[in-house]
């Protein structure tokens, strides 16, 4: 079964940082570039980060470059986002998701992880 | 940067009717790079169609994607009662990727 199972949401004050996890199985983690997308309460998707099978390539949202990072671990089967400078725009629902190249679609999605950013 | 819009924002039907949703580009897209997504309340977004008209595996036929250029519509033939959702419209251009603000298909 194809798991993607996101961590490390929670509480934050603004002006902080928290890194978020994506432990992949149940497929071929190393052949599949990654992303992260988000949705605030309420609203609707947005992407924020891709990164390609082997972290040649990564791309970022405008409103997130410079302050998020977008990582991956293939040994490990896992994805992370560092995030820094969070302010209350930031809560949302992160979702990873798993970028099919021969699809060109975001394929499999994990279940979300809320980050609540707030004094 | 491509911005995508859908329409209507709210589309109200009973089951068994059809339902037409569009999505319009801000600029010409790729349609090898055009994608449909359900998500249902407290769910994770569910890949329907990819390259404007493809079905993902396991998506029912009654789901059809279709349309070039700027202009893209997702139709649902006959509504189920598991098609009451949001779908969202999603390109990627030149290291971007986009999504419509979405399309609520309500009872």
């Amino acid at each position: 079964e194809v798991q993607l199972v996101e961590s490390g949401g929670g509480l934050v004050q603004p002006g902080g940082s928290l890194r978020l996890s994506c432990a992949a199985s149940g497929f071929n983690f190393i052949s599949y570039s990654m992303s992260w997308v988000r949705q605030a309460p309420g609203k609707g998707l947005e992407w924020l980060s891709y990164i390609t099978t082997s972290s040649s390539t990564i791309y970022y949202a405008d409103s997130v470059k410079g302050r998020f990072t977008i990582s991956r671990d293939n040994a490990k089967n896992s994805l992370s986002l560092q995030m820094n400078s969070l302010s209350a725009e930031d809560t949302a629902v992160y979702y990873c998701a798993s970028y099919l190249i021969s699809l060109h679609a975001f394929h499999y999605w994990g279940q979300g992880i809320l980050v609540t950013v707030s004094s | 940067e491509i911005m995508l819009s859908q329409s209507p924002g709210t589309l109200s039907l009973s089951p068994g009717q059809r339902a037409t949703l569009s999505c319009r580009a801000s600029q010409s897209v790729d349609s090898t790079y055009l994608a449909w997504y359900q998500q249902r309340p407290g769910q994770a977004p569910r890949l329907l169609i990819y390259g404007a008209s493809r079905r993902a595996t396991g998506i029912p036929d009654r789901f059809t994607g279709s349309g070039s250029g700027t202009d893209f519509t997702l139709t649902i033939s006959r509504l189920e009662p598991e098609d009451f959702a949001m779908y969202y419209c999603q390109q990627y251009d030149s290291s971007l990727f986009t999504f419509g603000p979405g399309t609520k298909v309500d009872l």
